[in-house]
């Protein structure tokens, strides 16, 4: 069963502008991690952030932050001020920690395009 | 720091040829995973180690796969025989295990082609 939804496969974003990639999770546990991943054309895995499903703010990481609804869910990557350097494939994933151990699942992803 | 190494980079062999793709995770990480990235796929846990123990091998595709960590600084993922399906981009990533919040760590990966 699909456990991890990107549902953008591709989105484009003026460069300076804000976006929002997509991700929405199925588990039953309530002990979880939900991470994004960067993936540029050169092809290495670049890891952006962390939300622990117990974390009640939001997490930050620069120009990055995680809109992270719960009882919704999902779990949105949200870039700001973007730069031509963003262009690249995003992966969402998630770690269930009771039933899954430390295994972690990727979603589809999804292929930002910045223009300039 | 050293990140993870894998090698080779690239691979290319012949259908029913015996593939080796190595790693060597970070330093102190306890987990070590192998992923598989295909267009089709996406990417696919194959089998991941806790200190040095597989742990869930249930992504292996079929019994052409074997995986082995024979100490906590090197692994291997073997196909034999190898088949043009197989042809992918095979990631090793480590993570150290203490935290829920440890990301994992990827290496370059190698691509793999089987004509």
């Amino acid at each position: 069963a699909q456990k991890i939804t990107q549902t953008q496969p591709g989105m484009f974003v003026q460069e300076k502008e804000a976006v929002t990639l997509d991700c929405t999770y199925d588990t039953s546990d309530q002990s979880y991690g939900l991470f994004w991943y960067k993936q540029p054309s050169s092809g290495e895995m670049i890891f952006l952030i962390y939300q622990g499903s117990y974390d009640e703010q939001n997490a930050t990481e620069g120009r990055y932050s995680l809109n992270f609804q719960k009882a919704r869910k999902s779990a949105n990557l949200v870039i700001s001020a973007s730069q031509l350097g963003d262009s690249a494939m995003y992966f969402c994933a998630m770690r269930e920690e009771n039933t899954g151990g430390f295994k972690t699942i990727f979603g589809a992803g999804t292929r930002l395009f910045v223009k300039a | 720091d050293a990140g993870v190494i894998q090698s080779p980079r690239h691979e290319v062999t012949e259908m029913g040829q015996e593939v080796t793709l190595r790693c060597k995770p970070i330093s102190g990480h306890d987990y070590l995973f192998w992923y598989r990235q295909t267009m089709m796929r996406g990417l696919e846990l194959l089998i991941y180690f806790n200190n040095n123990v597989p742990i869930d091998d249930s992504g292996m595709p079929e019994d052409r796969f074997s995986a082995k960590m024979p100490n906590a600084s090197f692994s291997t993922l073997k196909i034999q025989p190898s088949e043009p399906r197989d042809s992918a981009v095979y990631f090793c990533a480590s993570s150290r295990g203490q935290s829920s919040n440890s990301p994992l760590h990827f290496g370059n990966g190698t691509r793999l082609t089987v004509t």
